[in-house]
């Protein structure tokens, strides 16, 4: 079965980075593309990008453009989002969700577990 | 404009009918998706295209669509209907995707 599988709980200062793990299991892994979904404690969801495995070519939300970056490894069926220059409201779970096209629409069919990110000095 | 627009909060009586809605300029063009979330879980579509539902999603959600505006429908709402609920769809250039800020509903 169709499972995403993401990394830990991690806290970092601000102005660091965070790299973000989300590994497919279940399906071939480049047949979807993978989007990434912010969301900051009570409140809602943020796209923030996605990414093609097949090919690695990404697309990010222009909130998100200057400090958001989306790398695959095909070896291991896992996509990475890596977002910089973190402040304190980054702190928030972030999402992989993986997509489907469904008459003609782009739906978010299985998603990860949630990474929880705190940005605190 | 990329920006779809939700109703913050809605109620609805237990057993009754309720509609959410999502506004949007790119709704002219591309269909909205549905989403629940309760607390602590992961998004789960509920509705997605004209108005089709995953497997094990209940008939009682239904969606639908007119110019700008998509629709969420429960009909004969249940206590574990209470959840946040959340539209997306592409943006206008058809490149990205956009939330809506969510809707909270309440069954009382």
């Amino acid at each position: 079965q169709v499972q995403l599988v993401q990394s830990g709980a991690e806290v970092k200062k601000p102005g660091a980075s965070v790299k973000v793990s989300c590994k497919a299991l279940g399906y071939t892994f480049t047949t979807h593309h993978m989007h990434w979904v912010r969301q900051a404690p009570g409140q809602g969801l943020e796209w923030m990008g996605m990414i093609d495995p097949s090919v690695g070519s990404t697309v990010y939300a222009q909130k998100f453009q200057d400090r958001v970056t989306m790398t695959r490894e095909k070896s291991t069926n896992t996509v990475y989002m890596e977002l910089s220059s973190l402040r304190s409201d980054d702190t928030a779970v972030f999402y992989c969700a993986r997509d489907s096209i469904r008459e003609a629409a782009t739906i978010l069919d299985f998603w990860g577990q949630g990474t929880l990110i705190g940005v605190s000095s | 404009s990329s920006e779809l627009t939700q109703d913050p909060a809605v109620s609805v009586a237990l057993g009754q009918t309720v509609t959410i809605t999502c506004q949007g300029d790119s709704l002219r063009i591309y269909y909205a998706t549905w989403y629940q979330q309760k607390p602590g879980q992961a998004p789960l579509v509920v509705i997605y295209g004209e108005n089709s539902r995953p497997s094990g999603i209940p008939d009682r959600f239904s969606g639908s669509s007119s110019g700008n505006t998509a629709s969420l429908t429960i009909t004969g709402a249940q206590a574990e209907d209470e959840a946040d609920y959340y539209c997306n769809s592409r943006d206008i250039s058809g490149n990205r995707l956009v939330f809506g800020g969510g809707t909270k509903l309440t069954v009382v």
